[in-house]
């Protein structure tokens, strides 16, 4: 049981160049999360997907695009690359959607993130 | 989106408590989290409050919640070296909204 995995690890690209990043879970959850990491500025939602075949903008959506491509996989693209974009990236997955089971805690499991640099 | 505030450090010495403060914006919030980053790592829940809930004891852990000043804490009982680490608040409504982070250092 890997839980949530994602790659690469480590990334560097030259503006204007373009990557997915992938992420799996195997774990049967129904909803999967993209989020960047800057520093003192904590996690902030990219995207989600609340169910496969969904997916919904978070509070940072310009500038990427995702693909739910079945219920295990849900990845990341970054069409043309820009420093801004460099951060840390995290996948995770829940159980629930986030519109549902409100009388559920709803815990996220975590990916172990790539650190993308964009020059 | 919604402001989730923490202070960015926080330094104990082994065998004190520590405390870490988060305030949030959503008065509607069903949950309210803490997760804990290690270095190079993703983020493990450590635990949650439900909304209804004034505090949550679980082992080392305190968890308080002031909903009148949109107020949460974590307290963390004879700290540990393996506590050092950065501490996340995050908050659930129609959304996830995460805090700053904490970063905590103990000191042996």
């Amino acid at each position: 049981n890997a839980g949530v995995t994602q790659t690469p690890k480590f990334q560097v690209l030259k503006t204007g160049q373009s990557m997915t990043l992938q992420c799996a879970q195997d774990m049967n959850h129904n909803s999967m999360y993209w989020y960047r990491q800057d520093p003192g500025m904590g996690l902030r939602l990219i995207y989600y997907s609340a169910s496969e075949g969904t997916t919904d903008k978070g509070e940072v959506p310009n500038g990427y695009n995702v693909s739910r491509l079945n219920k295990r996989e849900f990845s990341l693209r970054l069409e043309s690359a820009a420093p801004s974009q460099t951060s840390v990236y995290f996948c995770a997955s829940s159980e629930a959607g986030l519109a549902g089971y409100l009388s559920a805690y709803n815990e996220q499991f975590f990916g172990p993130g790539t650190r993308l640099t964009v020059l | 989106g919604e402001d989730v505030e923490q202070s960015l450090f926080l330094s104990v010495r082994e065998g004190d408590s520590s405390v870490i403060n988060c305030t949030y914006t959503d008065s509607s919030s069903t949950y309210l989290y803490w997760y804990k980053q290690e270095p190079g790592a993703g983020l493990q829940l450590l635990t949650y409050i439900f909304s209804n809930m004034d505090m949550k004891q679980d082992q080392r852990l305190t968890v308080l919640l002031n909903k009148k000043d949109k107020h949460l804490s974590l307290r963390i009982a004879d700290t540990q070296t393996g506590d050092s680490a950065i501490y996340f608040c995050a908050e659930f409504g129609n959304q996830f909204y995460f805090g700053t982070g904490t970063s905590l250092t103990v000191i042996p």
